[in-house]
């Protein structure tokens, strides 16, 4: 069964950068696109982008580029999600959810990680 | 970008009566090459990640009880829970997967009367 653990809580300043990682297991890891979705009190969910496990391909939300950095390690079946330049308004919960790859990047997420708070302030 | 808009934002359904949940997405998400929608619905209870429990509009998920089911074509969408229970107070997702870049409703808070 599909599964995917998330790293926990961050606190960071302003200006600096957080690296959430999040784990799969009981899948073959390239076969499942892993995005990026965060919820913001008040603002839903948001969407940031995925990456191909299998190619390291990536697609960033227009929002995010040029502070987001999405990465994998095929050896431990692992997705990571880096952003910079952190504001207040960063300080939110971000999931990792997967789509099966053998239907393209337009899909359903499922399963979600637990998800990651990240906190930023001075 | 496609907007989905979810109505009502919060509604109470008494134990037992049906909820219904409505989703609208700004333009068509119904791809003519396949006839499919691409719609899916989301639970999520507090302090949890969403969980699927609809795709292509109205397949439900394995395991998702029966209760939930979803509806509609092109712009117009329903996510109906014919007898509410305890378990179902939520707060309830549209998610369109149409093109890039996705997005998804507001969000309907499901509780008790």
């Amino acid at each position: 069964q599909l599964h995917l653990v998330q790293s926990g809580a961050e606190m960071k300043k302003p200006g600096a950068s957080v690296k959430v990682s999040c784990k799969a297991s009981g899948y073959t890891f390239t076969a499942y696109y892993i995005h990026w979705v965060r919820q913001a009190p008040g603002h839903g969910l948001e969407w940031m982008g995925w990456i191909n496990p299998n190619s390291g391909a990536t697609k960033y939300a227009q929002k995010f580029q040029g502070r987001v950095t999405m990465t994998r390690d095929t050896s431990t079946g692992t997705a990571y999600m880096e952003l910079s330049s952190l504001r207040s308004a960063d300080s939110t919960i971000y999931y990792c959810a997967a789509s099966d790859a053998s239907q393209g990047t337009l899909n359903w997420y499922d399963p979600w990680g637990q998800g990651t708070l990240v906190t930023v302030s001075s | 970008d496609i907007v989905m808009t979810q109505s009502p934002d919060s509604l109470a359904v008494s134990l037992g009566e049906r909820a219904t949940i409505h989703c609208k997405s700004s333009q068509s998400i119904l791809r003519g090459s396949n006839n499919k929608n691409y719609l899916a619905w989301y639970q999520q209870k507090p302090g949890q990640p969403p969980k699927l429990l609809v795709y292509w509009a109205s397949t439900r998920k394995s395991g998702v009880p029966d209760r939930f089911s979803g509806s509609g074509s092109g712009t117009d969408f329903t996510l109906t829970i014919s007898s509410l229970q305890a378990e179902d107070v939520a707060v309830y997702y549209c998610h369109h997967y149409y093109n890039t870049p996705p997005t998804f409703g507001q969000g309907t808070k499901v509780e008790i009367k």
